[in-house]
């Protein structure tokens, strides 16, 4: 069946260091989506992708980037980690850009000490 | 930017009962309309979706409404079990979805 992975699923950094979140999925999707959740917050865009090589920015992108060199996977890293980043971090992808199911990723959660 | 309001915040029914959650959004350009609910501890998962040319949609005991002149649609929850108990989020979508902050709805037994 196909799916969507995160890896790690709980990470504890020290403010300042790059980390780096992984989503991996096997719908052979081209759009991809990263998200915060915060409380009171709901899900917050950070980053997404419509395809290989592109990589677009979300409403909360400050202090993360990503990349895409392949369909399956769309890495998140923080630069430089802020104890603001202390959040969960979901992946999703779907098979149209705006209008069909997100599929989630189990969710990472990153605390930043 | 699209903006989607989500009210209540916390919904506490006795089981049995009906649960409705209500959302308004800004662009009016938005066409795709869905719900997610949210265990504890769980990824997000559709539940229901509606497009712009749709007025109404049911699916077992959950059911939404779309208003279109008004910006607003809502989520219906019939003879509300306690396994309901999650958070739900509504989004609105022209290109990609902006999220409300979610409602934790708590059924009692």
């Amino acid at each position: 069946d196909a799916e969507i992975t995160q890896s790690p699923r709980h990470k504890i950094t020290e403010t300042g260091r790059q980390v780096t979140l992984a989503c991996h999925q096997t719908w052979n999707h081209n759009n991809m989506f990263w998200y915060r959740q915060d409380l009171g917050h709901g899900l917050r865009l950070i980053h997404y992708s419509y395809g290989v090589q592109d990589t677009n920015k979300g409403e909360v992108s400050d202090g993360y980037s990503v990349s895409r060199s392949n369909t399956e996977d769309l890495p998140l890293t923080l630069e430089s980690a802020a104890s603001s980043q202390t959040s969960v971090y979901f992946c999703a992808s779907s098979e149209s850009p705006g209008g069909s199911e997100q599929y989630f990723g189990p969710g990472t959660r990153l605390t930043v000490t | 930017g699209e903006n989607v309001e989500q009210h209540p915040s916390t919904l506490s029914v006795q089981e049995g009962d009906s649960a409705v959650i209500k959302c308004t959004y800004s662009d009016s350009a938005s066409n795709y309309f869905p719900w997610y609910k949210q265990e504890l501890g769980k990824r997000p998962q559709l539940i229901i979706d509606i497009r712009s040319n749709v007025g109404e949609k049911k699916d077992q005991r959950i059911a939404v409404t779309l208003n279109k002149t008004a910006k607003h649609f809502s989520l219906h929850i019939t003879e509300t079990q306690p396994e309901d108990s999650a958070v739900y989020f509504c989004a609105a979508s022209r290109a990609k979805l902006s999220f409300g902050a979610g409602t934790t709805v708590t059924v009692r037994a």
